[in-house]
């Protein structure tokens, strides 16, 4: 199974912020990585597809990057919506993998 | 509108068994691929089995390989989820997922307790 590691697994920051969440596969996925976020007591929302394609609906100040192993989420200025738990998940082979999460917190 | 609707949760005895049932609307169920999706603390957000739209493939997580079914009905709109040999390990909230690689549509799931 392909493993997905993420970091960091939590992160304060303050709205406004530029912030960066980073995961890595444990083998190569090219460009099948997917970003969703978590509210508490809500189903993941699909974010990004496909390393960069933002679903609709998303704020363009979410965008992802990377190919093969290592990909990052940014969120360009972080608005209090935007505080929040982000997995990612890789849909290269099944089964399909998560990350464990990271969990985005207000300083 | 597409509607997932998670049914048949509860507690279980290690051991026992239970099916979910995810009900489905607002689209044509035949027409995809059903993933479920599970989650827990211990365990975070675990892609559990998929189906494909006419049933005739499935793939599962080896941690439930012989115990867990996956499967449908796609003239009622109905997907499932046969368990057995439940293990306290199995206790999570399980998502009704439509899809294969991009999970967009989730239903609010159905909470397993696997506990003596």
């Amino acid at each position: 199974d392909i493993q997905m590691t993420q970091s960091p697994s939590s992160l304060s920051a303050s709205v406004g912020d530029r912030v960066t969440i980073t995961c890595r596969a444990s083998h190569s996925i090219s460009s099948y990585l997917n970003w969703y976020q978590q509210k508490p007591g809500k189903a993941p929302k699909l974010l990004i597809y496909g390393v960069s394609t933002l679903q609709s609906g998303v704020p363009s100040r979410f965008s992802g990057s990377g190919s093969g192993t290592d990909f990052t989420l940014t969120i360009s200025s972080l608005q209090p919506e935007d505080f929040a738990t982000y997995y990612c998940q890789q849909s290269y082979n099944t089964p399909r993998t998560f990350g464990q999460g990271t969990k985005l917190e207000i300083q | 509108e597409v509607q997932l609707e998670e049914s048949g949760g509860g507690l279980v005895q290690p051991g026992g068994s239970l099916r979910l049932s995810c009900a489905a609307s607002g689209f044509n169920l035949g027409d995809f691929y059903m993933t479920w999706i599970r989650q827990s603390p211990g365990r975070g957000l675990e892609w559990v089995a998929n189906i494909k739209d006419d049933g005739s493939e499935k793939s599962y997580v080896d941690s439930v390989k012989g115990r867990f079914t996956i499967s449908r009905d796609n003239a009622k709109n109905f997907l499932y989820l046969q368990m057995s040999s439940l293990r306290v390990e199995d206790t999570a909230l399980y998502f009704c997922v439509r899809g294969s690689r991009n999970f967009v549509y989730w239903g609010q799931g159905s909470l397993l307790t696997v506990s003596s």
